[in-house]
């Protein structure tokens, strides 16, 4: 079957870094994608990697090693409003996104 | 400002009634999609729209149906409501079914959701 991991929930404090890590298990792969949830509200795209490596957007920066099956999406500087969930979905062989739980991000002062 | 609209917002609904939870968007993207959010699971697809006049049957589809008359509307129906479909659902729209567009992104877009209670 087909899988996605994530932590289920992750804290940090204001001003510091963290790593959210997802591996995946997929029938196929034509890319990865990261969103963010806030509570309550829909989710919105962050970061799509399709080739190894890293790609960096501002604080935000998402890394992705194919033939290990794992991203991962690193936070700096964070702010109280990085508070959310943090999403993981992969595009599977028939362009289907299949969805990781979510990782909870709480942010402490 | 351009996007996903979706009513109701939440609704409570007696088990056995029927609902139709309604999806319009205004960016004239191809694709369409419903999810459904429950705590603990991934977004699980329900069912999908690759363009107009044509529909399909995602992960859970049984309890549900879809119609895609139009570009814009994308409407959910449960026939005949049970408690197990008490969940979030999201409606999403992205500009290319499936496969990515030449940025190499099929971003979706998602509606703010609409929370269904099934008693």
């Amino acid at each position: 079957g087909q899988n996605i991991d994530q932590p289920t929930e992750m804290t940090a404090t204001e001003g510091a870094i963290v790593q959210i890590n997802c591996t995946y298990q997929t029938s196929g792969f034509n890319g990865l994608f990261w969103y963010q949830q806030h509570a309550g509200e829909a989710p919105t795209f962050l970061s799509y990697n399709v080739l190894d490596g890293l790609e960096e957007k501002g604080r935000f920066s998402s890394f992705l090693s194919r033939s290990k099956g794992y991203s991962y999406l690193l936070l700096k500087e964070l702010q109280m409003k990085d508070s959310a969930s943090y999403l993981c979905a992969v595009l599977d062989s028939n362009y289907q996104l299949i969805w990781g739980a979510g990782t909870k991000l709480i942010i402490k002062p | 400002t351009a996007g996903i609209t979706q009513a109701p917002t939440s609704q409570i609904l007696a088990a056995g009634r029927s609902m139709t939870l309604r999806c319009t968007q205004d960016m004239r993207h191809n694709a369409m999609y419903w999810y459904r959010q429950d705590l603990g699971l991934g977004l699980r697809l329900i069912h999908y729209s690759n363009t107009a006049g044509t529909t399909g049957k995602g992960e859970v589809p049984d309890g549900y149906s879809v119609s895609r008359a139009n570009t814009d509307d994308f409407p959910l129906t449960l026939a005949s409501a049970v408690p197990s479909q008490t969940s979030v659902y999201f409606c999403a729209s992205s500009d290319s079914p499936g496969g990515t567009d030449g940025s190499g992104a099929n971003v979706l877009t998602f509606g703010a959701g609409s929370r269904l209670t099934v008693l």
